[in-house]
């Protein structure tokens, strides 16, 4: 098992550029989430789905977009990149998102935007 | 929105030492989870706690939840350098969404 799956590692985009982050999870869970990681704020929650073709806002969704075709992959894509989404963004998966439910995450994409 | 605050925000101490932070929060959590994260790495579950009151080890870390609900612990027990790290907690806030704290980075030193 490999877990949660996130490519790429590390990007680094000019102001205005567009790209998707990958994230992958093979242990059969509904409930898939992206979070970014920033200095003193810990981690906040940006789109996350209970489902395929199920997606929702978190706390800070503006500039993100998302989609949930399988149950396996959840893609965050950033339409127009702009230096304040400067962040490292961490996808987490869990079998149902309820209470009883915790998350496990991925291994985080660094991203720089120029 | 909702916020948890953390406690310390970070902190050194000697190897062998025990090392206590908390987590507390203005709204009722049903679970409250502990995790570390180590650098370049995602967050990696440590404790999850399901009932106020509860006390729950993991080798030499020992989480409660607390009895008021707005409120958990994290202990860990002779501290050694691999402790090193931040360490965050997170409460379920219903409708399928956790919020976290902002961490408490751990330095050990040797």
């Amino acid at each position: 098992n490999a877990g949660v799956t996130q490519t790429p590692k590390f990007q680094v985009l000019k102001t205005g550029q567009s790209m998707t982050l990958q994230c992958a999870q093979d242990m059969n869970h509904e409930y898939m989430s992206w979070y970014r990681q920033d200095p003193g704020m810990g981690l906040r929650l940006i789109h996350y789905s209970v489902g395929a073709g199920i997606t929702d806002q978190g706390e800070v969704p503006n500039g993100y977009n998302v989609s949930r075709s399988t149950t396996e992959d959840f893609p965050l894509r950033l339409l127009s990149a702009a230096p304040s989404q400067t962040s490292v963004y961490f996808c987490a998966s869990s079998y149902s998102g309820e209470r009883d439910s915790p998350l496990h995450f991925g291994n985080g994409t660094r991203l720089t935007v120029t | 929105g909702q916020q948890l605050n953390q406690s310390p925000q970070s902190m050194f101490i000697q190897e062998g030492e025990d090392v206590s932070m908390n987590c507390t929060s203005s709204s009722i959590f049903n679970t409250w989870l502990w995790y570390k994260q180590d650098p370049g790495e995602g967050p990696v579950l440590l404790i999850a706690l399901y009932k106020a009151g509860e006390l729950t080890s993991n080798g030499r870390l020992t989480a409660q939840f607390g009895i008021t609900r707005k409120d958990s612990f994290l202990n860990i027990s002779a501290s050694i350098p691999s402790d090193v790290g931040i360490y965050f907690c997170a409460g379920h806030a219903g409708t399928y969404k956790y919020i976290f704290g902002t961490g408490t980075r751990l330095k050990v030193l040797a």
